[in-house]
């Protein structure tokens, strides 16, 4: 069974730095990752998709890349801002399941 | 357009009661899933529905859960019996295509607590 684990679980930083999110997982055979913010009391939104043929994904300040062969996953936030606050999380899609970390906790603090 | 969206947005129940979630997906979207997040961990997935059939309902914990799409859009999960156990945010997702290139958009979910 598909594994997938998230480091740090919580994370805080003042505003305006850089930073990573880490994501693994055991079983490389996947169609694809995404990258979830989930806040509060709230859905998940997708941030980004990345396909098992892809290297990486950039959207705004966001970027994510994939090494499927170590399993591993990083979503990098650029500049952070206090509305950068939330949960994020990482999903690897085998193509019968989609199978969640259990997510890191950012604070970004004015 | 609209987004995904489940009703109700909390329910409280007691145990051994049954209990009907809904989901209304984006319209269009031919794949469905449900998901199941407790507390501090990540969504945990249940079923999933390619038009109206279960493609695949292996994440259905035991016989008390049942979901189903009769009309390929809208998404009922029924739960019998209910349990303190069974309290969780219950997702649901839907997504245009089922392949390898989908993005999952999630609807609010539905809270359930059985007391």
């Amino acid at each position: 069974k598909q594994e997938v684990t998230q480091i740090p679980a919580a994370l805080s930083v003042p505003e305006g730095e850089n930073l990573v999110l880490n994501c693994s997982f055991t079983d490389s055979a996947i169609y694809n990752l995404q990258w979830f913010r989930q806040d509060p009391g709230k859905g998940l939104t997708s941030l980004l998709l990345i396909q098992s043929s892809q290297r990486e994904q950039t959207s705004g300040r966001l970027n994510a890349s994939l090494d499927k062969s170590s399993g591993r996953s990083t979503l990098y936030i650029a500049a952070s801002q206090p509305g950068d606050s939330a949960t994020y999380l990482c999903a690897v899609n085998t193509g019968n399941q989609f199978y969640f970390g259990t997510g890191t906790s950012l604070t970004v603090i004015p | 357009g609209a987004g995904v969206s489940q009703t109700p947005s909390n329910k409280v129940t007691e145990k051994g009661k049954y209990v009907e979630l809904r989901c209304d997906p984006i319209s269009g979207h031919t794949a469905l899933y449900w998901y199941r997040q407790s507390l501090g961990q990540g969504p945990e997935f249940l079923i999933y529905f390619q038009g109206t059939g279960a493609a695949d309902d292996s994440g259905l914990p035991n016989d008390r859960f049942f979901a189903v799409r009769p009309e390929g859009s809208v998404s009922t999960l029924k739960i019998q019996r209910t349990e303190r156990g069974d309290s969780a945010v219950y997702l649901c997702a839907s997504s245009l295509l089922r392949g390898p290139g989908d993005t999952q958009y999630f609807g609010p979910g539905t809270r359930l607590t059985v007391l």
